[in-house]
């Protein structure tokens, strides 16, 4: 079985500042995809960066980046330049890429809170 | 934009009493999940549905639970008999393909009293 891990419960960001939020995973699988969900307090799951395992390139969105170490297991995120909107609850996710299900296991996510 | 709707928004239930929690997902979309969060916990799994039938489920989806796509647009969540347990927020979702993004509602709150 999968599991995601999201070891920092809280954190905070002055606006402008940059911030990085760490995840990792457990998984024998060798082709899955990891993502970073945003989830305001309007509550709704949206999608922030993705990466498919087998890319070396870390992927870029803008503000946001990653840095993924497959050996390690780690998936970590980067918020520069944070702004008031980046507020939320941010979760890390796994997903295999087997028949039809493609499910996603979540981490437990982290509160990011940007501040003036 | 296209988008996964749900109904209800919030709805508050007496324990023992039958729920339907309904979604119309993006419509060109051929899967669909539900995933359920407890306050302050995880998002977790509970099933995923292909060419009207269940394609996986997790331990949480017992009996008590059941999914339809009873006309080609709606996905509906059922919960026979609640628990106060089953007090969560709900999220639908859907992709196109396995291995797309996955789109999803804004989720239904349930209380159970």
């Amino acid at each position: 079985a999968q599991t995601v891990t999201q070891s920092q419960p809280e954190m905070s960001v002055q606006e402008a500042e940059t911030v990085t939020l760490s995840c990792t995973y457990d998984t024998s699988e060798n082709n899955y995809y990891l993502f970073w969900y945003k989830q305001p307090p309007s509550r709704q799951m949206i999608l922030v960066i993705r990466q498919e395992a087998y890319k070396q390139q870390n992927a870029t969105e803008n503000r946001f980046s990653v840095n993924f170490q497959k050996a390690a297991k780690s998936f970590s995120l980067k918020i520069s330049d944070s702004q008031l909107g980046d507020t939320a609850m941010y979760f890390c996710a796994f997903m295999t890429y087997t028949g039809t299900a493609s499910k996603l296991t979540f981490g437990t996510g982290t509160r990011l809170q940007v501040t003036l | 934009e296209p988008e996964v709707t749900q109904t209800p928004s919030h709805q508050v239930t007496q324990m023992g009493q039958e729920v339907i929690l309904r979604c119309v997902p993006i419509s060109n979309h051929l899967y669909f999940y539900w995933y359920r969060q407890i306050l302050g916990q995880k998002v977790e799994f509970l099933v995923s549905f292909y060419n009207n039938e269940i394609s996986e489920k997790s331990e949480i989806f017992d009996d008590q639970f059941s999914v339809e796509r009873p006309d080609g647009s709606n996905f509906t969540l059922k919960i026979r008999s609640t628990k106060l347990e089953d007090s969560a927020m709900y999220f639908c979702a859907s992709r196109l393909f396995p291995g797309t993004e996955l789109f999803f509602g804004e989720g239904s709150r349930l209380t159970v009293l």
